[in-house]
């Protein structure tokens, strides 16, 4: 079973409230990502886990945060969602080199 | 930074017909490149990567590098309406990581 999964799959949010997106692989994966797809852009990856280890991108260091309770959860969050948020959030996960990806959280910030 | 250029940003063949997308890479010290596909409401899947000079061959798709000019290209001959799809490009980041950098990607339409 190659599954990514993320919950929710649509999100709404207001403008300066929290938004907490969550991932999930059962392929025992060392390494989760997190990428920002906008339209007609490269999907841009905000930050990854190498295990326990977190590391962010040095543009989006204070604009997002995220835990790794155990292998197989991963969430985003966004402490107050400004409207330049909206997009779509691609979660990752690999062992070694091919990146297995779910099918994305749409979030529109109003 | 490292960028990754695809072209055309879109493309339309008929059933049947050959697609060819294309990819320049700017860094000279990539490690090797990947061809995503992503169907809508789906999330990316890897076709194909691919390091050495050369073809590289799977089924219907074709991948061929030029590490000289850091360009590569992916044909997909017979195309069917089921190869239309968003394609993207990435290249491993140079940082020795399994990152991969992005391109924006080429959205292939098949007309039946």
């Amino acid at each position: 079973d190659t599954t990514v999964k993320q919950n929710p799959r649509y999100k709404l949010a207001r403008v300066g409230k929290p938004v907490n997106l969550i991932c999930s692989q059962t392929m025992n994966h060392d390494t989760m990502y997190w990428y920002q797809k906008k339209p007609n852009q490269a999907p841009k990856l905000l930050l990854f886990y190498y295990d326990k280890i977190l590391n962010r991108e040095a543009d989006t260091f204070e604009k997002f945060q995220s835990s790794r309770p155990n292998n197989s959860f991963c969430s985003l969050y966004i402490g107050s969602a400004g409207l330049e948020y909206s997009a779509m959030y691609l979660c990752a996960s690999s062992g070694t080199a091919e990146q297995y990806f779910g099918p994305g959280t749409r979030l529109t910030v109003l | 930074q490292q960028k990754v250029q695809q072209s055309p940003e879109s493309l339309s063949v008929p059933e049947g017909g050959m697609a060819s997308l294309n990819c320049t890479s700017s860094d000279r010290n990539f490690q090797y490149f990947w061809w995503y596909r992503q169907h809508s409401g789906e999330g990316p899947k890897a076709l194909m990567s691919i390091f050495s000079d050369g073809d590289k061959k799977e089924g219907r798709f074709t991948a061929h590098l030029n590490k000289a000019s850091l360009h590569v290209s992916l044909h997909i001959r017979d195309s069917q309406p089921s190869d239309s799809a968003l394609y993207f490009c990435a290249v491993r980041a140079s940082s020795g990581s399994w990152q991969l950098i992005f391109g924006s990607g080429t959205q292939l339409t098949v007309m039946p």
